[in-house]
């Protein structure tokens, strides 16, 4: 399976940690997203990049929250000084796309990184 | 506030029955349209998507979607759903022209009973 590749799977750190998540694209894919998932909740947006370039960020993007992308392959996301709001399940997702603007062609979802903050 | 509404949170039906999942949207302008399905331990997968062209979509596994834009709809249906059909059902939209970030409603979740 060429998917997309989420690692870890779980996460369990104490409030106050630094956590950092990575995401794998599928490999032709030169667009990226990140979304938030809470129990009961659709998907929420985080950031997206566009190769190596982070595009667009959302308001829930915290400055304790930053995702890097630095050669436009894998990328990932770390939360510092984690709280227990943070508990979540972390989804990447990838893509091809032209142009300027929206998704062109639907996302490709990984499995997600599930986080819990005791 | 912008939202994607999906109204039907918890829906249950007997094998062979047909479904139809209700979402509605409130962003203005030309919208790209999804629905996404999850099954038990699995990732989200597409089922479907709608850019532009004809308002009727078909997707995989039997299922359609129909957006009527004076409705600012984008409601999904099946005729007959099968228990392999038990899953969490999202909608989702992207405004064009507005960035790249799907906008997700808060899903429903679908079990066939035998």
């Amino acid at each position: 399976d060429t998917g997309v590749s989420q690692n870890p799977r779980h996460k369990i750190t104490k409030r106050g940690q630094n956590v950092t998540f990575r995401c794998d694209p599928i490999s032709e894919h030169n667009r990226l997203y990140w979304y938030r998932q809470t129990l009961g909740q659709g998907p929420e947006f985080l950031t997206y990049f566009q190769n190596e370039a982070q595009l667009e960020k959302s308001r829930l993007l915290s400055d304790r929250f930053s995702a890097e992308r630095p050669k436009g392959s894998f990328s990932t996301l770390e939360i510092q000084r984690t709280e227990q709001g943070d508990s979540a399940m972390y989804l990447c997702a990838s893509g091809t796309g032209t142009g300027g603007q929206g998704p062109n062609q639907p996302q490709h979802f990984g499995d997600g990184t599930r986080l819990s903050i005791l | 506030a912008q939202s994607v509404s999906q109204h039907n949170h918890h829906v249950i039906l007997s094998e062979a029955a047909s479904l139809e999942l209700g979402c509605n949207y409130s962003y203005g302008g030309t919208v790209n349209l999804f629905w996404y399905v999850q099954y038990p331990g699995q990732h989200l997968q597409l089922l479907l998507k709608y850019f532009s062209g004809d308002p009727l979509v078909k997707g995989i596994k039997g299922f359609e979607a129909e957006f009527i834009k004076s409705k600012f709809s984008f409601n999904l249906r099946k005729p007959s759903v099968q228990w392999s059909d038990t899953a969490e059902y999202f909608c989702a939209v992207n405004p064009q022209n507005s960035g790249y970030a799907l906008n997700f409603g808060k899903g429903t979740s679908l079990l066939v009973t035998p």
